[in-house]
């Protein structure tokens, strides 16, 4: 089946720290690729997405690129902020065609606080 | 444009009692997903619907239900409450045809 392993946490950094969580996966079919954020007391925000092998993700300062030879999606920020206190999921769909939709497999979300 | 809503926010419920939480999808989107978000567990996958049909069920059981009406919109239904099934939970909408969920912001449900 379907899974996703993402870095424990939680990871402590100082302002303007770069950040990597770490994600890979297993899946068959097409997959696709997601990080979700989650802050206290809210739902999921959808952060970026790939779709196929070598595409980057980009949103508000945060990168990740598909990489289908390591089956890697690293989360990646070149300089955190006390607002990226959050909870980050990284996130497969994998349906039977490409682009096609499915529901989401998680991994177990890893906890980021930003410090002054 | 609005977003995934959901209702109701919070409720709680004594075990063997039932629950039907509601959700409301972007407009324009088709499909559903639900997901419950338990302590310890993570987010696991529970329902997906999709022009009113069941697409996939998650490994839950038979008294996790659900359905989706002819505006999109969709319930969740849980019958025999018990514990173990204080969660968040989540919605999420997609258009057919797009990878991309967008999520609500979830119904906390606690169950004495």
């Amino acid at each position: 089946g379907n899974s996703v392993t993402q870095m424990e946490g939680p990871v402590t950094l100082s302002e303007e720290a770069f950040l990597t969580i770490n994600c890979t996966y297993t899946a068959t079919g097409y997959p696709s690729l997601f990080w979700y954020v989650q802050y206290p007391g809210e739902g999921l925000q959808l952060l970026l997405k790939a779709t196929k092998a070598d595409d980057k993700g980009s949103n508000k300062g945060f990168e990740a690129t598909y990489r289908k030879e390591t089956t890697s999606f690293h989360l990646e920020k070149g300089s955190v902020q006390v607002s990226d206190s959050a909870v980050y999921f990284c996130a497969l769909s994998a349906s039977g065609f490409p682009g096609g939709g499915n529901k989401l497999t998680f991994g177990t979300g890893t906890q980021l606080k930003v410090e002054l | 444009e609005a977003g995934v809503t959901q209702s109701p926010t919070h409720l709680i419920k004594t075990r063997g009692q039932q629950v039907t939480l509601r959700c409301s999808p972007i407009s324009g989107h088709t499909s559903v997903y639900w997901y419950q978000q338990a302590l310890g567990l993570g987010l696991q996958f529970l329902l997906w619907y999709d022009e009113g049909e069941e697409r996939n069920r998650g490994n839950f059981p038979p008294r996790f239900s659900g359905r989706q009406f002819p505006n999109y919109s969709s319930e969740l239904n849980v019958n025999a409450l018990e514990l173990e099934d204080s969660a968040l939970y989540l919605c999420a909408s997609s258009q057919t045809g797009t990878v991309e969920q967008f999520f609500g912001p979830g119904t906390r449900l606690t169950v004495l």
